[in-house]
């Protein structure tokens, strides 16, 4: 079975801190996502990675960055964290090719006070 | 406007009910529909499959996808409380390149399937 775990559960921080969100698969899977979902606006695509190294933006990539060193790992980073950015964040992950299945992790519940 | 949209419900059934769930979309160039499962405090798993337009039956679940009318629909027969989820509907289009995986999701309609 593939496997996508985060870091976190659940985290609380502080306006204006930096917050980095893990993400790891254990299947060799090229491409990795990372979305946010909020009540009404269902999943939203913040950045996805296609390989290592590479990434691209998604819709809402402003406020944030990533880092894809290792195949398996794909981080989120909010460089200066802020209240707009309490979210459920969500990583994903599919190998490349025509499948379109993607792998979900469990989800970071992100509070930013 | 949204590329998908769907309503968010909640919608609240009683179990045996044939549940209807809905997306309508406006990107004409979508050609992979998916409906997505998440049950509370998990991500979403992928349910059903469907390219282009068509049926598609697993078990009680039947996909079903109006390309002319930009219209997916996911039916489920003899709801069961275990049905309880968010059901969220994805799609993308047939684009390659970096873009090539890239899925658009609907908002996701919140479903309770009581005893």
């Amino acid at each position: 079975d593939v496997k996508v775990t985060q870091s976190s559960r659940y985290l609380v921080k502080r306006t204006g801190e930096k917050v980095f969100l893990e993400c790891v698969q254990d299947m060799d899977h090229e491409n990795m996502f990372w979305y946010r979902q909020d009540p009404g606006l269902g999943l939203r695509l913040i950045y996805f990675s296609y390989d290592v190294k590479m990434k691209e933006k998604g819709d809402i990539p402003e406020g944030y960055s990533v880092s894809r060193e290792k195949k398996e790992r794909f981080s989120l980073i909010l460089e200066s964290a802020s209240t707009n950015q309490t979210s459920m964040y969500l990583c994903a992950s599919r190998k490349g090719g025509s499948t379109d299945t993607q792998y979900f992790g469990p989800g970071t519940r992100l509070t930013v006070l | 406007q949204k590329e998908v949209e769907q309503d968010p419900g909640p919608l609240s059934v009683p179990e045996g009910a044939i549940v209807s769930l809905n997306c309508t979309y406006s990107n004409s160039a979508f050609q992979y529909f998916m409906w997505y499962r998440q049950y509370s405090r998990k991500g979403p798993e992928l349910l059903m499959y469907t390219y282009s337009s068509g049926n598609k039956e697993d078990g009680r679940f039947t996909a079903q996808v109006d390309k002319s009318s930009k219209y997916i629909s996911l039916f489920i027969r003899d709801s069961q409380p275990s049905d309880s989820a968010t059901y969220l509907c994805a799609m993308r289009s047939n684009a390659g390149g970096t873009s090539y995986g890239k899925l658009t999701f609907g908002q996701g309609t919140i479903l309770t399937v009581h005893p």
